[in-house]
C-alpha cells in the first residue's frame, strides 16, 4: 500500500517556465514533507522540506506547498533550468524511515 | 564533508552468486538503510539498522540479508543472486530520530545475468 504517491511518471516542461510536480498521501499523521533530486548514477540528494504547521515553503527557485485537507504537496520550480533535469522523489518520516514515492522524471528542454 | 560510501559502482553477477554491497558512513550515525531503485516504483527499502548487530526488515526483504557488526558499516547480502535483483542499490545513513533526512551513497548498479 503506498502510502505517498506520484502519479505522473514524467513532465517535460521548457526552459524558463514553471514546473510543477505533485505528491499525494494517504497516512493524515504524516507531518513532514521532504523532496529529493536524484541524477542518474548518483544518490538522491535533500532538496527542500516543509513542517504540516506550514502550507508553504520557499528556498530560491524551490517552493514547496502543503494542503493539508487535500493531502496534497506540489514542488514548484521557476524558471526552470535544464540543470533541474532529475527524478525527484516526495517522501514523509514514518518512524525512523521514510517513505518515497514513485519519484517523477523532469526533462527541462532549451 | 559527510559521505555514505558505497564500495562498487557497478556489479555484473551471475545468477546464483552470492552478492555482498558495502556500505560505508563517516556520520557516526546510528540508523543505515538499505533501498533499492526501479522505475516507475521508486525508492523501497529493503533492510535497515537502528544499531550495531540490529536489522529490521523493510517493505522488500527477501532475496536479501544484511550485516551490521560495526557502527559505520552496513552491508547488504544477496544470497543466490536472481535476474529479478538487478537494480540500483542505494545505501543512506541518518540521526537518530532521523526519518526528516537522510543522506544517501552514489548507488550500486547491479546487473544479474
Amino acid at each position: 500500500d503506498q502510502q505517498v504517491k506520484q502519479n505522473s511518471p514524467s513532465l517535460s516542461v521548457q526552459e524558463g517556465r514553471i514546473s510543477i510536480l505533485n505528491c499525494d498521501y494517504t497516512n493524515s499523521m504524516f507531518d513532514y514533507f521532504l523532496w529529493y533530486k536524484k541524477y542518474p548514477a548518483e544518490g538522491p540528494t535533500f532538496l527542500i522540506s516543509i513542517s504540516s504547521i506550514k502550507d508553504k515553503n520557499e528556498d530560491g527557485r524551490f517552493t514547496v506547498f502543503l494542503n493539508k485537507s487535500a493531502k496534497h504537496l506540489s514542488l514548484h520550480i521557476v524558471p526552470s533550468q535544464p540543470g533541474d533535469s532529475a527524478v525527484y522523489f516526495c517522501a514523509s518520516p514514518y518512524g525512523n524511515k521514510l517513505v518515497f514515492g514513485a519519484g517523477t522524471i523532469l526533462r527541462v528542454k532549451s | 564533508d559527510v559521505k555514505v560510501t558505497q564500495s562498487s559502482r557497478y556489479l555484473v553477477k551471475r545468477t546464483g552468486e552470492k552478492v555482498f554491497l558495502e556500505c560505508v558512513q563517516d556520520m557516526d550515525h546510528e540508523n543505515m538503510f538499505w533501498y533499492r531503485q526501479d522505475p516507475g516504483l521508486g525508492l523501497r527499502l529493503i533492510y535497515f539498522s537502528y544499531d550495531v548487530k540490529m536489522k529490521e526488515k523493510g517493505d522488500i526483504p527477501e532475496g536479501y540479508s544484511v550485516s551490521r557488526e560495526k557502527k559505520e558499516r552496513f552491508s547488504l547480502i544477496l544470497e543466490s543472486a536472481s535476474t529479478n535483483q538487478t537494480s540500483m542499490y542505494l545505501c543512506a545513513s541518518s540521526q537518530t530520530g532521523g526519518g526528516y533526512g537522510y543522506t544517501f551513497g552514489s548507488g550500486t548498479r547491479l546487473t544479474v545475468v
